[in-house]
């Protein structure tokens, strides 16, 4: 069964405006991590931002937030003042268990955003 | 701090034959993971391990797969009797379990194409 769900294949957005990007999970565990990437057409995968799921209050990085709804198991990238250099596949990921446990990370199926000037 | 490496970045090789890639992760991290990834689509895990533990191999794998990490340090991945459904790219990236978020680090992968 497919742990990471992210349901919009591609998304549109103009320049300087914010954008949601969805994802939901499956998981039993109660101790787990979750991750956005953002991959240009480049091909690196570049580290955006972490939420634990103990963590009480909602990541943020610059202009990077996670909005994390835990009962519904969502964790949707919010991306303020979208620039052009945005441009790129975000992928959503999660680690089941706390730090230290040797879980893997899996990844979802990613969503295209393509800013628009 | 040089990053994740792996090699050969770009592998073009005829079905049937063996191709091996290596990755030398970031020196202080404990885990390293392997990911293929195809066109338009997420990473797809294959196998991690902690130091030189393979902790676990992705059902999804067939037996022509296999990967080692010796030593703890470098990782190679070999594909046996390559298919052309084997293209793709295959990531690397390595994790410090101890870090405050564990996130992993990639390095900029290699392309397979099998003929």
């Amino acid at each position: 069964a497919q742990k990471i769900t992210q349901t919009q294949p591609g998304m549109f957005v103009q320049e300087k405006e914010a954008v949601t990007l969805d994802c939901t999970y499956d998981t039993s565990d109660q101790s787990y991590g979750l991750f956005w990437y953002k991959q240009p057409s480049s091909g690196e995968m570049i580290f955006l931002i972490y939420q634990g799921s103990y963590d009480e209050q909602n990541a943020t990085e610059g202009r990077y937030s996670l909005n994390f709804q835990k009962a519904r198991k969502s964790a949707n990238l919010v991306i303020s003042a979208s620039q052009l250099g945005d441009s790129a596949m975000y992928f959503c990921a999660m680690r089941e268990g706390g730090i230290t446990s040797y879980d893997k990370v899996i990844f979802g199926p990613g969503t295209s955003l393509s800013v628009i000037p | 701090d040089t990053g994740v490496s792996q090699n050969p970045r770009h592998k073009i090789t005829k079905r049937g034959q063996n191709v091996t890639f290596r990755c030398d992760p970031i020196s202080e991290h404990n885990r390293l993971y392997w990911y293929r990834q195809t066109l338009g689509q997420g990473p797809e895990f294959l196998t991690y391990f902690q130091n030189e533990a393979q902790l676990e191999k992705s059902r999804l794998l067939s037996d022509r797969f296999s990967a080692e990490r010796p030593k703890g340090s470098f990782s190679t991945l070999e594909i046996q009797r390559t298919e052309q459904g084997d293209s793709a790219m295959y990531l690397c990236a390595s994790s410090l379990g101890s870090a405050s978020t564990g996130e992993l680090f990639f390095g900029e992968g290699s392309r397979l194409t099998v003929l």
